[in-house]
C-alpha cells in the first residue's frame, strides 16, 4: 500500500500571507506511459465534506480560485495558498489514486494567526 | 443539481450488521465509478471500498475485505454497503463519493455529507 505523509499535522498562517502543505507517497506515483501524477488535493471545513481542489498534482477544479496551486512529482508534493484568506481555514488532504487501495494523508489543519 | 444523501447509520453492536445507502441525483449515475470513504471521530480520511461505473468491478481496504460488500441498484441510482461482523474500529462518519469520470479515475469531485455508525455494546 501506498503510504500518503502530510506536513505540518497543522499551521498558523496570517491573511494574506503564504502557506504551504507538503505531501509525500511513500513509492512514486507518476505514471511513466502518460507522464501524470496520480495525487489529488481536498478541502474540508467543520461540519463540510471534503471539497475537491486539486488533481493530477496541478490541475486545479473548476472554481477554485487561483490562490490554490499544486506542485510537485513522483513522490513529494505540495499545496501552495498564496495569500491566505478567512475562508481558507480548513483541514487539507492529499490522496493518491494511483492503485487500489487509495490513500489520503493525515490533513493539515490551517488557521489563522 | 448534483447530490448524494447516505443513509442506514446507527448504532451496532459489535459482530453485528448494517447496510448503508446513498442515494444520487443530478447525474447520470450508471456512468461513474463510486466509492465509500469513512471518517473516524477527530481523525482523517480513510477510503473504504469502490465499485466501478460499468462492469461492477469491486476494490476494498484490507481493514474492511471480508466483512463489508459494496454494490450498487442503477435503477434506483444508489449504492449500498453492506456491513457485517462489525468492530469497534468500524466507527465512523460513512460518506459516499463520487469519481470525477466515468472512466474510474478514483479521484472525486462530489461528496455527500455522511451517516454515522457507531458501534459498541
Amino acid at each position: 500500500d501506498i503510504v500518503m505523509t502530510q506536513s505540518p499535522d497543522s499551521l498558523a498562517v496570517s491573511l494574506g500571507e503564504r502557506a504551504t502543505i507538503n505531501c509525500k507517497s511513500s513509492q512514486s506515483v507518476l505514471y511513466r506511459t502518460n507522464n501524470k501524477n496520480y495525487l489529488a488535493w481536498y478541502q474540508q471545513k467543520p461540519g463540510q465534506p471534503p471539497k475537491l481542489l486539486i488533481y493530477w498534482a496541478s490541475t486545479r477544479e473548476s472554481g477554485v480560485p487561483d490562490r490554490f496551486s499544486g506542485s510537485g512529482s513522483g513522490t513529494d508534493f505540495t499545496l501552495t495558498i498564496s495569500s491566505l484568506q478567512a475562508e481558507d481555514v480548513a483541514v487539507y488532504y492529499c490522496q493518491h489514486y494511483y492503485s487500489t487501495p487509495l490513500t489520503f494523508g493525515g490533513g493539515t489543519k490551517v488557521e489563522i494567526k | 443539481e448534483v447530490h448524494l444523501a447516505e443513509s442506514g447509520g446507527g448504532l451496532a453492536q459489535p459482530g453485528g450488521s448494517l447496510r448503508l445507502s446513498c442515494a444520487a441525483s443530478g447525474f447520470t449515475f450508471s456512468s461513474y465509478a463510486m466509492s465509500w470513504v469513512r471518517q473516524a471521530p477527530g481523525k482523517g480520511l480513510e477510503w473504504v471500498s469502490a465499485i466501478s461505473g460499468s462492469d461492477d468491478s469491486t476494490y476494498y481496504a484490507d481493514s474492511v475485505r471480508g466483512r463489508f460488500t459494496i454494490s450498487r441498484d442503477n435503477s434506483k441510482n444508489t449504492l449500498y454497503l453492506q456491513m457485517d461482523s462489525l468492530r469497534a474500529e468500524d466507527t465512523a462518519v460513512y460518506s459516499c463519493a463520487k469519481d470525477v469520470s466515468g472512466t474510474s479515475n478514483w479521484y472525486f469531485d462530489l461528496w455527500g455529507r455522511g451517516t454515522l455508525v457507531t458501534v459498541s455494546s
